[in-house]
């Protein structure tokens, strides 16, 4: 079956502990995105990766890092200088980045708790 | 700065009627739109798509309508049922990834 993959679906850390969250997909796409939800919020881009090697800040990037090695992998690490780190976190994929890059395919997201 | 506003938080309506879901947006221009659903706990599931020069698009009981005058897109759920509640988000595209509003929770009452 094709589709995105995060793992786990609940994680419990103590603050001041840096925590990674998983992301893996083999829809063979370009372009991978990482966005936060709270209650009210909507979704906020964190990072996104157009291709290996390459990713860009999103609007609150401050507290995360990313990494893409591989095609298909693009783990989100949640640091201790993240200061409300408390929510559910979402990985998503396109086919390619830019304006056409069509719509995106959504993993079941992980909830972070952090206390 | 962007502004992406979708008419309500919730909306309530009887089995049956057509629900319709209101997405307005300032100082943007996207080149195309995109609608979600999102089931509580789970990631948001695509619907459909509407590119800038395109005025409508159908799938099913779903449409789409687009108007860059108004900058505003429709959504309509035609003769609803209990299983299309759900939260739904719509997201706008330029050069950068989706931008997405904070959704409208639609309860189908039977």
């Amino acid at each position: 079956d094709g589709g995105i993959t995060q793992s786990p679906k609940y994680l419990f850390r103590k603050e001041g502990q840096n925590v990674t969250l998983s992301c893996e997909q083999n829809l063979n796409h370009d372009a991978m995105y990482w966005y936060r939800q709270d209650p009210g919020q909507g979704l906020r881009l964190i990072y996104y990766s157009q291709i290996v090697n390459d990713f860009q800040k999103g609007d609150i990037a401050e507290g995360y890092s990313v990494s893409r090695e591989k095609k298909e992998s693009f783990p989100l690490t949640v640091t201790s200088a993240q200061k409300n780190p408390t929510a559910f976190y979402l990985c998503a994929s396109s086919i390619r980045g830019g304006p056409r890059g069509g719509e995106q395919y959504f993993g079941p997201g992980t909830r972070l708790t952090v206390t | 700065s962007q502004k992406i506003e979708q008419n309500s938080e919730a909306l309530n309506i009887q089995e049956g009627k057509t629900a319709t879901l209101t997405c307005n947006y300032t100082n943007y221009s996207p080149a195309y739109l995109q609608w979600y659903r999102q089931d509580p706990g789970r990631g948001p599931v695509f619907l459909l798509l509407i590119r800038e020069n395109e005025k409508e698009k159908r799938k099913e009981r779903l449409k789409v309508t687009f108007d860059t005058t108004l900058k505003q897109s429709l959504f309509h759920i035609t003769a609803s049922q209990p299983a299309d509640s759900a939260t739904y988000l719509c997201g706008l595209r330029r050069n950068t990834p989706l931008v997405f509003g904070k959704g409208t929770r639609l309860s189908v009452i039977a």
